[in-house]
């Protein structure tokens, strides 16, 4: 069973567009919401993470929104460049440290 | 400070037999999480350690077993080896405790099954 659902698998976006990732998870428990960014060869990377106790997070040009009541969380990367191209998963986690993740998102940023 | 690391990175192994793959973590960081990640079946969980003891672990035969180390560092083995077994070997640590904190990825080891 799929504990973080994702989508969509994969993403064509204009330079200087506005790419967006959903996630939706049924867990009420999971306390802990990150996104992650992997290049082709590299380990996942921590892009930016939020907690259900607030509903928005901005980091640059990353920025997550929230829906508790919903369960669901989302990833916008306004102002999307070429080096933003990367595969993308969000996870989930509860207490006890146990992480969840969606099954990922291929962007494709076209100059 | 120095990221996660992960030995080797590379590794060729012939069905049938075993493997060790390594993971040193963040310096401070007590736990330590090892995931598959396959182009199918993404980023699976195989099992976290927190202060040398197992605290989770995800749905993996019993040929996938790991330990963790008084200064935190940790092993993850393999036996009998399958052709299925190909994949990315991921170690990630976080500080540890209850609550859930950032978590860190190592490069990964790329195993490959002949």
């Amino acid at each position: 069973q799929q504990q973080v659902k994702q989508s969509p698998q994969s993403l064509i976006v204009q330079k200087g567009g506005i790419s967006i990732i959903n996630c939706a998870y049924e867990n009420t428990a999971f306390d802990y919401f990150p996104w992650y960014q992997q290049f082709p060869g590299k380990g996942p990377a921590l892009l930016i993470a939020i907690r259900p106790d607030v509903s928005e997070k901005k980091e640059g040009r990353f920025t997550i929104s929230f829906n508790k009541s919903a369960k669901q969380f989302s990833l916008h990367i306004m102002d999307s460049q070429p080096g933003d191209s990367a595969t993308y998963f969000c996870a989930a986690s509860r207490p006890g440290n146990q992480f969840y993740f969606g099954t990922g998102t291929s962007l494709t940023v076209i100059p | 400070k120095a990221g996660v690391t992960q030995t080797p990175r590379y590794l060729i192994k012939t069905r049938g037999q075993q493997v060790t793959l390594s993971c040193s973590p963040i310096s401070g960081h007590r736990s330590v999480s090892w995931y598959q990640q396959t182009p199918g079946q993404g980023l699976q969980f195989l099992f976290e350690y927190f202060s040398e003891t197992q605290r989770n672990k995800g749905n993996f035969p019993g040929r996938f077993s790991g330990r963790q180390f008084s200064n935190s560092r940790s092993e993850m083995n393999v036996s009998t080896l399958e052709l299925g077994d190909s994949a990315l070997y991921l170690c990630a640590s976080t500080l540890g405790g209850n609550s859930p904190y950032e978590q860190y990825f190592g490069p990964g080891t790329r195993l490959t099954v002949t």
